[in-house]
């Protein structure tokens, strides 16, 4: 079946836009997870949604991040207010919450630049 | 707090050679340990994950890793490098606490030579 698809692939923007990062999970995964890697920081978890809730959201790194998640399906993280250090590479990761619920099915990513 | 140390950020080897990619955790429990790969402008892929059920964990490629509870170490090796394995490899904890959030190493980047 289809794996974890993310979009756009790239995106450049200015300092100060808001930009909008799209994640479609594996169909049926309730779990799903934001991450980011960067070259400074390595890979970090950012939120994690069970369905349409998100009860951690501990690493968001500051108020211009949020994210929300409909119908249990599609995520979207919302950066505002863009700055030069949000650039990286923002990775979304679905699993099921039946059987295996530890392994996480990672989308390509989408890379962000912030001029 | 659980955490993963890889050893070495790069590893270098010749094609044919084995390798090795070394991590060691920190954790007050038996963790749930995985090795994931990421191929250049590729997508994260599971290689391996450690569950307790077995302390040598076969994975996919070639790769196995070893969990040795008395040295917190959960190294991944291959007998023969083939230059397909070139590729970023992260040792990754989930931490207790429930949501299963993955905790990454720094990353090992493994060149491989012909």
């Amino acid at each position: 079946g289809a794996g974890v698809s993310q979009s756009p692939s790239n995106k450049v923007t200015e300092k100060g836009k808001d930009v909008e990062l799209r994640c479609d999970p594996i169909s049926g995964h309730t779990a799903l997870y934001w991450y980011r890697q960067s070259l400074g920081q390595g890979l970090e978890f950012l939120i994690y949604f069970q369905g349409n809730s998100a009860p951690d959201k501990s690493g968001l790194p500051s108020d211009r991040f949020s994210a929300e998640r409909t119908g249990g399906s599609v995520s979207t993280l919302t950066i505002q207010r863009t700055q030069q250090e949000d650039s990286a590479v923002y990775l979304c990761a679905s699993s099921s919450q039946t059987g295996d619920q530890e392994t996480q099915y990672f989308g390509p990513g989408t890379r962000l630049l912030v001029l | 707090a659980q955490s993963v140390t890889q050893l070495d950020s790069h590893v270098s080897v010749s094609e044919g050679t084995p390798v090795l990619l070394r991590c060691n955790y920190s954790s007050s429990y038996s963790p749930s340990l995985f090795w994931y790969v990421q191929h250049p402008n590729k997508g994260l892929q599971l290689l391996l994950k450690y569950t307790s059920a077995a302390t040598l964990v076969k994975g996919i490629n070639g790769f196995e890793a070893e969990f040795k509870k008395s040295e917190t170490s959960f190294h991944l090796t291959k007998p023969s490098a083939h230059m397909s394995d070139a590729a970023e490899y992260f040792c990754v904890v989930i931490p207790s606490g429930g949501y299963n959030k993955l905790i990454f190493g720094a990353g090992t980047r493994l060149a491989v030579h012909p």
